[in-house]
């Protein structure tokens, strides 16, 4: 298969914690980005990391990427519930953008 | 200011009928993709337009066809359902800036479909 492969499938939290999902591809990448999804609804972009950046901040989230060992980090900090949905990475193979399993993230109140 | 338009939302079709989801973007966008979902499986690519008037296969093209009607409209066809095609679909979008796309997606809200 040529999809992503993200790890924790599911992941539950207290609200104010941190929450770490990771992903892992095969393929060479241009960039790497990640999507969040709600419950019932479409993917949403969150950011992007090219292949020459380690590391991006955007709010509360904090990607990593390591084209070594073609792997990625998604970290949202001090979680909220309004958190609450799944979180996909994705690269591109030529024009086809590829998705990971996906992560599914509860955070309760 | 739509963005990404599908329709339709919710449809239930019987083994054998035939039927079409609909995407159009009002972004100018010149890619466009159609993928679906299944608990588990995360997206799954079936067919992609990476421009105006070229279609190509993803990775489960069996039993749907698409068609590229202008750079806003991207449709689906099952011409004979199967209930292996009861799923989630998606469409999206992007903006493809020169040889290959890099760029994010856009994407609908979904197409639920049942097929009993």
């Amino acid at each position: 298969s040529q999809q992503g492969e993200e790890d924790p499938q599911a992941l539950s939290i207290q609200e104010g914690e941190n929450a770490t999902m990771n992903c892992s591809y095969k393929t060479s990448i241009n960039n790497l980005q990640w999507y969040r999804q709600n419950s019932g609804r479409g993917l949403v972009h969150l950011i992007l990391i090219r292949s020459n950046e380690r590391e991006k901040h955007s709010g509360r989230l904090r990607v990593t990427l390591d084209t070594s060992k073609k792997s990625s980090s998604l970290l949202i900090t001090a979680s909220r519930a309004a958190d609450t949905a799944s979180y996909f990475c994705a690269f591109y193979n030529t024009d086809k953008l590829i998705f990971g399993t996906g992560t599914r993230l509860q955070v309760f109140p | 200011n739509a963005g990404v338009t599908q329709t339709p939302k919710f449809q239930v079709l019987k083994t054998g009928q035939s039927m079409t989801l609909q995407c159009a973007q009002d972004m100018n966008h010149n890619s466009m993709y159609w993928y679906r979902q299944d608990p588990g499986m995360g997206l799954r690519l079936i067919y992609y337009s990476a421009s105006e008037g070229t279609t190509d296969k993803g990775e489960v093209p069996n039993g749907y066809n698409v068609s590229r009607l202008n750079k806003r409209e991207f449709s689906l066809r099952l011409e004979s359902a199967a209930p292996s095609q009861t799923s989630v679909y998606f469409c999206a979008s992007t903006h493809r800036p020169g040889r290959l796309n890099t760029g994010e997606l856009f994407f609908g809200e979904g197409s639920r479909l049942t097929v009993l």
